[in-house]
């Protein structure tokens, strides 16, 4: 099986910069997407193509794909970022659109 | 503004079979740019693929869950459905309708869920 690891969780102040990392063999190869989940609601997407926001997504979300790890930076990181961060990517050998395993971010 | 709403039973016995029905409002599932998925999220823990079908009924299966999986699609109501046969605890999630768009661009390829539904809990127990 295709799998991506993420850290389980990453704690930022306000105002700073959170990284979360996305690892999987040869990710760099593949476009990864990343989600935001809070509480009780369903996931939004925040990132696609590895780099790209869809409308209404703000500024301060971007992500970057290269070698075997994609990252989603979270920049000037407000308190209404605190939730779930999930990255995807399509794993052509298994045939599997593959979620990598989360990441919860704390806003202290 | 498109909408996904599922609708189905909460609660399942065991050795039965899962049935959800997603209903899309505010556009139309037989649109030639989007494919139509299920993903599941078991309590507390991550998200995982099931499957997705296109609106001319190609689907695409999460081989670890193909044997007893069926997901269709009816046009005519502007819905999708998921069937999920033989279901024990492990099946127990919240089970997502999303809108996927697909494209490849160099060889490689790009999806990404845009839509979601609200979600639907299923429990799996007698």
């Amino acid at each position: 099986s295709y799998d991506l690891t993420q850290p389980r969780s990453v704690s930022v102040s306000p105002g700073q910069t959170a990284s979360i990392t996305c690892s999987g063999d040869n990710l760099g190869n593949k476009y990864v997407c990343w989600y935001q989940q809070k509480p009780g609601q369903s996931p939004v997407l925040v990132i696609y193509q590895d780099t790209k926001r869809p409308s209404g997504i703000p500024e301060r979300f971007s992500g970057s794909n290269f070698g075997s790890t994609a990252t989603l930076t979270i920049s000037g990181t407000q308190p209404m970022d605190e939730a779930d961060y999930y990255c995807q990517a399509w794993d052509t050998s298994t045939a599997t659109y593959v979620f990598g395993t989360g990441t919860k971010v704390t806003v202290l | 503004q498109l909408q996904l709403q599922e609708s189905g039973p909460g609660l399942v016995k065991p050795s039965e079979t899962l049935s959800l029905t997603c209903t899309v409002s505010g556009g139309s599932i037989s649109s030639s740019t989007y494919y139509w998925g299920w993903i599941r999220q078991p309590p507390g823990k991550g998200l995982e693929w099931i499957g997705n079908i296109y609106y001319s009924e190609t689907t695409y299966y999460k081989p670890s869950l193909k044997s007893r999986v069926t997901i269709s699609v009816d046009t005519s109501k502007n819905q999708f459905s998921l069937k999920l046969s033989s279901v024990t605890a492990a099946d127990t999630a919240v089970y997502f309708c999303a809108r996927m768009y697909k494209k490849v661009i160099g060889g490689v390829e790009r999806a990404e869920f845009d839509y979601w539904g609200q979600g639907t809990l299923v429990t799996v127990s007698s």
